[in-house]
């Protein structure tokens, strides 16, 4: 069983600060995916990371790939309350596109 | 364009009734994935399937069974419900195989056994 470990689980933070949630693994996979998970809805998708080594930035959001596929990092500039929410990330294996998701990081933005 | 729709989005079970939980999607996605969520758990996947009449296990199938009939249902059925089936439980749907490809989720079901 593939696993993915996430630190930290819980952040608490006040707006405007700076923050990095990682993800971690011991198995290679294919493609790193992060999703943000409000409140009684399902995950939706920030972003796919295919390349290792690869970084991609949306907005004030920068995701890494970790150079041997291993792991992944999410950094958060000037954190906003909007950011608030349950940040999962998602190794996919070649299979069927089968997920394999991580434990999960909740983030508290306070004004 | 609904996307992933999930019914019901409540339910509260007795120990040892069935139910189906129903997923449909309209965006013409060949794979379909089945994930239950417990506090603190992350995601876990129950059932997938590839296209219509194709299914395959996950890594926690016991007690559940789905069917393929068409690309766009893919219905979770719980036999005998157990406590250690209250979970979230979303459907998730991806347009193919290929790194690229993200999952649409619904907006899950809250199961209750007691």
């Amino acid at each position: 069983t593939q696993l993915l470990e996430q630190s930290p689980q819980f952040l608490s933070i006040q707006e405007g600060e700076n923050l990095t949630v990682y993800c971690n693994s011991s198995s290679v996979f294919s493609s790193l995916q992060w999703y943000r998970q409000e409140p009684g809805e399902g995950p939706v998708l920030l972003v796919t990371v295919v390349t290792g080594g690869e970084v991609k930035k949306l907005k004030r959001l920068t995701f890494q790939f970790g150079d041997a596929r291993k792991d992944s990092s999410l950094h958060i500039t000037a954190a906003q309350p909007g950011d608030t929410g349950l940040y999962l990330c998602a190794g996919a294996t070649g299979t069927a596109s089968k997920l394999t998701f991580g434990t999960g990081t909740r983030l508290q933005v306070t004004l | 364009n609904a996307g992933v729709t999930q019914t019901p989005k409540f339910r509260i079970l007795k120990i040892g009734q069935s139910m189906t939980l129903q997923c449909t999607q309209d965006m013409n996605h060949n794979y379909m994935y089945w994930y239950r969520q417990d506090p603190g758990m992350g995601l876990k996947l129950i059932y997938y399937s590839v296209g219509a009449g194709i299914t395959d296990k996950g890594e926690v199938p016991n007690g559940y069974n789905v069917s393929r009939s068409t690309t766009e249902d893919f219905p979770l059925r719980l036999e005998l419900a157990a406590p250690s089936q209250t979970s979230v439980y979303f459907c998730a749907s991806s347009r193919g195989q290929g790194a690229s490809y993200g999952y649409t989720f619904g907006s899950g079901t809250r199961l209750t056994v007691v």
